[in-house]
């Protein structure tokens, strides 16, 4: 049961432009949703959350859009910086689970 | 550091053995989370404890358990293990119990059963 869902397993964005990360979701509960980026051979860092009742939020380079409609967000960055590789964890909380995608791999070529 | 520290970061194990992973939560969080990583996989969610009491329970096999202790840190037992069960594990903490702020997560343990 993929309640959260990341069908881009990888993304390749020059330096400079934006990336934007995708996530689709099934579960209507969800209170909030999280974006966390992981490096290789370190645990997922938070990185920005957004609330069920918003539609975007922003926190300087990184902006998350939540679509409720479609039941789909995104996350946006710009511009995108070589340490901006990594990959990317969406998921959803709501009723004391929180629920990740399968994550997306962001490579940022200089 | 991320403040949570997990122990040991590798085990290589022997399938049907049993081993004990462990997480002391980042300071002042009363939530811990285990999460486990399989190759290239999301994170998928095994258990929650909030203040030593089971919260929240996910995909996680009977063979598998986990406690929150008075002190807050937090074990997962896995036993009579298996092949499949070569995973990385996380543990996760929170100040509150629905994560809502965000988790900080350990580093890891990679687990290995040859």
């Amino acid at each position: 049961d993929q309640q959260v869902k990341q069908n881009s397993p990888s993304l390749s964005v020059q330096e400079g432009r934006i990336s934007i990360l995708n996530c689709d979701y099934t579960n209507s509960m969800f209170d909030y949703f999280l974006w966390y980026k992981k490096y290789p051979a370190e645990g997922p860092t938070f990185l920005i959350s957004i609330s069920s009742i918003k539609d975007k939020n922003e926190d300087g380079r990184f902006t998350v859009f939540l679509n409720k409609s479609a039941k789909h967000l995104s996350l946006h960055i710009v511009p995108s910086q070589p340490g901006d590789s990594a990959v990317y964890f969406c998921s959803g909380t709501g009723g004391f689970k929180t629920i990740f995608g399968a994550g997306t791999r962001l490579f940022v070529k200089a | 550091d991320s403040g949570v520290t997990q122990t040991p970061k590798h085990l290589i194990t022997a399938t049907g053995q049993r081993v004990t992973l462990r997480c002391s939560p980042r300071s002042g969080d009363l939530s811990v989370y285990w999460y486990q990583q399989s190759l290239d996989q999301g994170l998928q969610f095994l258990i929650q404890y909030y203040n030593g009491e089971e919260r929240a329970k996910g995909n996680i096999l009977e063979r598998f358990s986990a406690q929150q202790f008075p002190d807050l840190h937090s074990e997962l037992n896995l036993s009579s293990l298996e092949l499949g069960d070569s995973a990385l594990y996380f543990c996760a903490s929170s100040v509150e119990g629905q994560g809502i702020y965000g988790y900080t997560f350990g580093s890891g343990t990679r687990l290995t059963v040859v």
